[in-house]
């Protein structure tokens, strides 16, 4: 089984719709990550959870937000989804006592996302 | 000028080729150095990283850091056609105090055909 799962894969949606893309790990890892991936603009952050308690925005994290239910659990939201947040989203996870500083993250498979 | 750069190809080699993908920033206080491989439809996984200038050799693939130069590279040996994917860059580092920072390049798509 997957470490890292992402649901749905695939969803299509309307513009001004409320979209949440979930993310589920059995690492035991604290830190969590969500990207979204574009053609020509590579992988950028949108926010980072270090644990439970602590959640940080990215580099573009205006039009989401998100919620850290539990350790295993991480969730990204779309309030009111636009075209432009048409894109590949992935969530990682990383541990920082793994090898040198936790250089490491684990990603998920991905959630394709298309807003119309 | 942004932070990383990196040319997105595409990069089509035969088999056996020496591949050389490159990427430069202009972030002085990163201090990690990754590459993550992308194989179409997946996640990216890590492939390798270092932290300090000079090379570090896993098998057929080689990352190379010139932090004075703020360039960093991946060469890949006896290429495969199994090597075929997109190659990220990835930096990361602290600034101001305890404020992470990963930032990941754009990718370039690698093609080794047999």
């Amino acid at each position: 089984d997957a470490d890292v799962t992402q649901t749905p894969r695939n969803r299509i949606t309307k513009t001004g719709k409320r979209i949440m893309l979930e993310c589920s790990q059995t690492k035991g890892h604290d830190r969590m990550y969500w990207y979204r991936q574009d053609p020509g603009l590579g992988l950028r952050l949108i926010y980072y959870s270090f644990d439970v308690k602590d959640i940080n925005k990215g580099e573009i994290s205006d039009g989401y937000s998100v919620s850290r239910q539990a350790q295993a659990k991480f969730s990204l939201s779309l309030e009111s989804a636009i075209p432009n947040q048409t894109a590949l989203y992935f969530c990682a996870t990383s541990d920082p006592t793994i090898g040198d500083g936790g250089n490491e993250q684990f990603f998920g498979p991905g959630t394709r996302l298309t807003v119309l | 000028q942004k932070e990383v750069e990196q040319d997105p190809g595409p990069l089509s080699v035969p088999e056996g080729a020496i591949v050389s993908l490159n990427c430069t920033y202009s972030n002085s206080a990163f201090q990690y150095f990754m590459w993550y491989r992308q194989y179409s439809r997946k996640g990216p996984e890590l492939l390798m990283y270092t932290y300090s200038s000079g090379n570090k050799e896993d098998g057929r693939f080689t990352a190379q850091v010139d932090k004075s130069s703020k360039y960093i590279s991946l060469f890949i040996r006896d290429s495969q056609p199994s090597d075929s994917a997109t190659y990220l860059c990835a930096m990361k580092g602290y600034s101001g105090g305890s404020n992470y920072k990963l930032t990941f390049g754009k990718g370039t798509l690698l093609t080794v055909n047999p």
